[in-house]
């Protein structure tokens, strides 16, 4: 099947550094990726819509100048998150879509101290 | 309001013994239907899908699900589970018009195996 990769596994940052996340199609060609935010015991909040070439479409309420997300090639997006936080500290998943499905990510811990 | 609902947030079932896990959906067409399962701290794997066609569907690791129209379900199963299959397991939609393929997910249930 479709593998994701995820890069890195486990972050630690300090509070109002940035950070970058990315997610590699290594088989396929993505023209579209998604990123998901998934606090523990809870289940997976979609963030963004990344599409190759353009901007990417948030969800309502997730603030675009802090995850910045960019999709520059077919099988690589990045998530940046920008001055972080304490409270940005969770678990980001991304996927690959094709042909209506997805194909997940290992994810990424992210802890801000 | 368009929802997908996971009735049983932890279920907790004996090595050997029969797993069935619930599923409804709320939407005005028939979306395409997924199961995925969750191990700790880990992505997201594939266990089956459902777009058209029979509705049992089998899957990976001895799971099968069933789509019932007239309940507006997809319930995942399995006829003896393994210590290994203790998980979380997601069920999620995708609306057929949705050109995006943008996933809906439930809230999860978290599956416990005793010995």
């Amino acid at each position: 099947g479709a593998v994701v990769s995820q890069h890195p596994s486990w972050v630690i940052c300090k509070s109002g550094t940035s950070v970058k996340i990315e997610c590699r199609s290594l088989d396929f060609q993505a023209t579209t990726m998604f990123w998901y935010r998934q606090f523990p015991k809870q289940s997976l909040m979609l963030m963004a819509t990344s599409n190759e070439g353009s901007k990417a479409t948030y969800e309502q309420g997730v603030e675009k100048d802090k995850f910045l997300i960019n999709h520059a090639s077919l099988t690589l997006s990045t998530l940046t998150v920008t001055s972080a936080h304490p409270e940005d500290s969770s678990f980001y998943i991304c996927s690959a879509g094709e042909n209506y499905e997805q194909y997940f990510g290992p994810g990424t811990r992210l802890t801000v101290t | 309001a368009q929802s997908v609902t996971q009735p049983d947030i932890h279920i907790t079932v004996s090595e050997g013994a029969s797993l069935e896990l619930r599923c409804n959906y709320s939407y005005g067409a028939t979306p395409y239907l997924f199961w995925y399962v969750q191990s700790p701290g880990q992505g997201l794997q594939l266990l089956l899908k459902y777009f058209s066609g029979d509705t049992l569907v089998q899957g990976i690791k001895g799971f099968e699900a069933e789509f019932k129209r007239s309940q507006s379900s997809f319930n995942l199963r399995k006829p003896s589970v393994h210590w290994s299959d203790a998980a979380e397991y997601f069920c999620a939609v995708v609306l057929s018009t949705d050109s995006w393929g943008k996933l809906q997910f439930g809230a999860g249930t978290q599956v416990v195996v005793t010995p």
